[in-house]
């Protein structure tokens, strides 16, 4: 089983919707939350980090990290065309250095 | 602020040969990681840098080997390629702390296609 695991997709929604994007993973020493954008070809763009439980928005993005559940999640309010990418979830830990663990990604499309 | 820059960004080689990549952090930036980003194990870390020492490597063979430069530019080198090791290497830029919680940043990319 891997430490992280996140749902590949694709997911395919329409402009304007709500997207949910969600990770589990097994190792509790993880501390810090990252989420990062992909798009095709071109290398992962930091969007959202969080450190240990809670919430953080920013514009219309909106990281939740449940720490007890060992789950986070990404919500994209008013998804756009533009927000078609690879969305991957990555964590750390105290023990870990800047080692990044990173789920496999989800494919996002968002229909104009 | 300019951002992370790799070179080259594509390189082609055959199996055996060897290849260097080149990572050049933001400005100020003190640590640099590796990354290699493949379509079935998808983001694997390689080794991280700070101040030129390596301070966590992943689980890749001693065929993976890198360095880093007074100037904080670092530099990966694959010996003896082999055909898995197709992919997309690619650096990440964090802090100038050295706490493991900064930010990293990630540059473009080099993607290796071995023959």
């Amino acid at each position: 089983q891997k430490e992280v695991e996140q749902d590949p997709g694709p997911l395919s929604v329409p402009e304007g919707a709500i997207v949910s994007l969600n990770c589990t993973y097994s190792n509790s020493a993880f501390q810090y939350f990252m989420w990062y954008r992909q798009y095709s070809r071109k290398g992962p763009e930091l969007l959202m980090y969080t450190y240990s439980s809670g919430n953080k928005e920013d514009g219309r993005f909106t990281a939740q990290v449940d720490k007890s559940s060992k789950y986070i999640s990404l919500f994209i309010r008013d998804s756009q065309p533009s927000d078609s990418a690879t969305y991957l979830c990555a964590m750390s830990g105290p023990g870990s250095a800047r080692q990044l663990t990173f789920g496999s990604g989800t494919q996002l499309t968002v229909l104009p | 602020k300019a951002g992370v820059t790799q070179t080259p960004r594509y390189l082609i080689k055959t199996r055996g040969q060897q290849v260097t990549l080149s990572c050049s952090p933001i400005s100020g930036h003190r640590s640099v990681s590796w990354y290699q980003q493949t379509p079935g194990q998808g983001l694997q870390f390689l080794f991280e840098y700070f101040s030129e020492t390596q301070r966590n490597k992943g689980n890749f063979p001693g065929r993976f080997s890198g360095r880093q430069f007074s100037n904080s530019r670092s530099e990966m080198n694959v010996s003896t390629l082999e055909l898995g090791d197709s992919a997309l290497y690619l650096c990440a830029s964090s802090g100038t702390s050295g706490r493991v919680g900064d930010e990293q940043f990630f540059g473009p990319g080099t993607r290796l296609t071995v023959l």
